[in-house]
């Protein structure tokens, strides 16, 4: 079964950096995932896609702040130089054949 | 660049059916496999399913039984229709696009609060 795991919540100071797990399921470590960003009050948006082979792609306008990079199993969202405007829950997901996934979200607190 | 507006009833009654429109604007919907996603309160992202343009769909098991996701390609409508509705229910709810072998959703909708309460 297509499963992401990612941790409840991460927190950061202003201005430094933080990095973002999620984790696929056994069986699945070479399936891409997708980041995106639900800030409070508005829609979530797209950031970021990652492959194992840590070939990417980013959605439009987002800034260079963020990364992603992928090793084994895991794949992971990099936040630099944060900002007040980062502080929102942030979703991994992937797709299959009949079905799409979402992680259970990491919510992000900027100190 | 595509864009997305849902819209629908804000308050549902428990036992009723929840419905919602996602209209797709500055684009077609060709190409695209469209969902329906919510956010319970205080909860995660969850998928309900999606609908190909070319008609095809595909929910998530554990809705599978009360869902309805179609097209309405002359208006650019993508429809929800959820029966039987309890408290459970009550979510925000998101339509979005994938371009399939490209799973991941992009545009997405601002999405709309469905309150379900007698």
């Amino acid at each position: 079964q297509l499963v992401l795991t990612q941790s409840p919540s991460a927190s950061a100071s202003l201005g430094a950096s933080v990095k973002l797990t999620c984790t696929l399921s056994s069986g699945h470590s070479n399936s891409a995932i997708a980041w995106h960003q639900l800030q409070p009050d508005k829609g979530p948006r797209y950031l970021m896609t990652v492959h194992s082979d840590g070939r990417h792609s980013k959605g439009d306008g987002i800034p260079d702040r963020f990364s992603v990079s992928s090793s084994g199993a895991e794949r992971y969202l990099t936040i630099s130089t944060l900002q007040s405007e980062d502080e929102a829950e942030y979703y991994c997901q992937t797709w299959g054949t009949g079905t799409r996934v979402f992680g259970g979200g990491t919510k992000l607190t900027v100190l | 660049q595509v864009q997305l507006q849902e819209s629908g009833p804000g308050l549902v009654k428990p036992s009723e059916a929840l419905s919602l429109t996602c209209t797709v604007f500055r684009g077609s919907i060709s190409n695209y496999y469209w969902s329906w996603i919510r956010q319970p309160p205080g909860k995660g992202l969850e998928w309900i399913g999606y609908v190909h343009y070319t008609g095809r769909t595909i929910y998530d098991p554990s809705l599978k039984s009360r869902v309805t996701i179609s097209l309405d390609t002359s208006k650019n409508h993508i429809s929800l229709r959820l029966n039987s509705v309890t408290a459970a229910d009550t979510a925000v709810y998101y339509c979005a696009g994938d371009l399939g072998s490209s799973g991941w959703f992009d545009p997405w909708g601002q999405g709309t609060l469905v309150t379900v309460s007698s």
